[in-house]
């Protein structure tokens, strides 16, 4: 079956362009989060979905970040007036349950700001 | 804050080495413990997860256990494809959804 898909898979942005970044969980899972990975760490995390509540948005670095999910599926992670500490891998996950034990990950989106 | 250590953060092992992975972690209470694996340019690969003190778990070449401070990840008789880095993670019980990860260990298995 389908898996966690991301898009763009890359992203080259000008240091104060905005951009967005598309996450399709799997079909029916209630779970969503969102990871940033810079180069040679583990993921770090951002935020987190219950359907279409974000329940947790505290790993987010700054007001620049928004991400929703307005019909309890597909997710959005709007980064505004990118800058070069930006550039990172961003992760999308999914689980079927309430509880995150199992996650599903996407292949990421890597983000270069210029 | 939860923190996880993971050791050593580069392994080179020959075909058949078998060796083991550590990961020690602060969290004021474990709700999970978690290994993913990471191949290069891809997202984590959820391979297991432990809930309390002496509890294993195997699959294929791999075991994982956990004392009330750190997890193993011991890799019987690896094989190339075992190449891949191995992170392991934590969460905190209290209804939080936070999962804090380690850096993780990248496995080199040499033919």
């Amino acid at each position: 079956g389908a898996g966690v898909s991301q898009s763009p898979r890359y992203k080259v942005a000008k240091r104060g362009q905005d951009v967005a970044l598309r996450c399709d969980p799997i079909s029916g899972h209630v779970s969503l989060f969102w990871y940033q990975q810079a180069l040679g760490q583990g993921p770090e995390f951002l935020t987190y979905f219950q359907n279409e509540a974000q329940l947790d948005k505290s790993g987010l670095p700054s007001d620049r970040f928004f991400a929703e999910r307005p019909e309890g599926s597909v997710s959005t992670l709007k980064i505004q007036r990118t800058q070069q500490e930006d550039s990172a891998v961003y992760l999308c996950a999914s689980s079927l349950e309430k509880a995150s034990y199992e996650q599903y990950f996407g292949p990421g989106t890597r983000l270069t700001v210029t | 804050e939860d923190q996880v250590t993971q050791s050593p953060e580069a392994l080179r092992l020959q075909e058949g080495e078998s060796s083991s992975l550590n990961c020690s972690y602060t969290v004021s209470g474990l709700r999970g413990l978690f290994w993913y694996r990471q191949d290069p340019g891809k997202g984590p690969e959820f391979l297991f997860t432990l809930y309390s003190a002496g509890e294993e778990k195997e699959k294929e070449r791999l075991k994982a256990t956990l004392t009330k401070k750190e997890s193993f990840l011991h890799i019987t008789a690896p094989k190339p494809e075992d190449s891949a880095t191995y992170l392991c993670a934590v969460q905190e019980s209290g209804g939080y959804q936070k999962v804090t990860f380690g850096i993780g260990t990248k496995l080199q298995v040499i033919p």
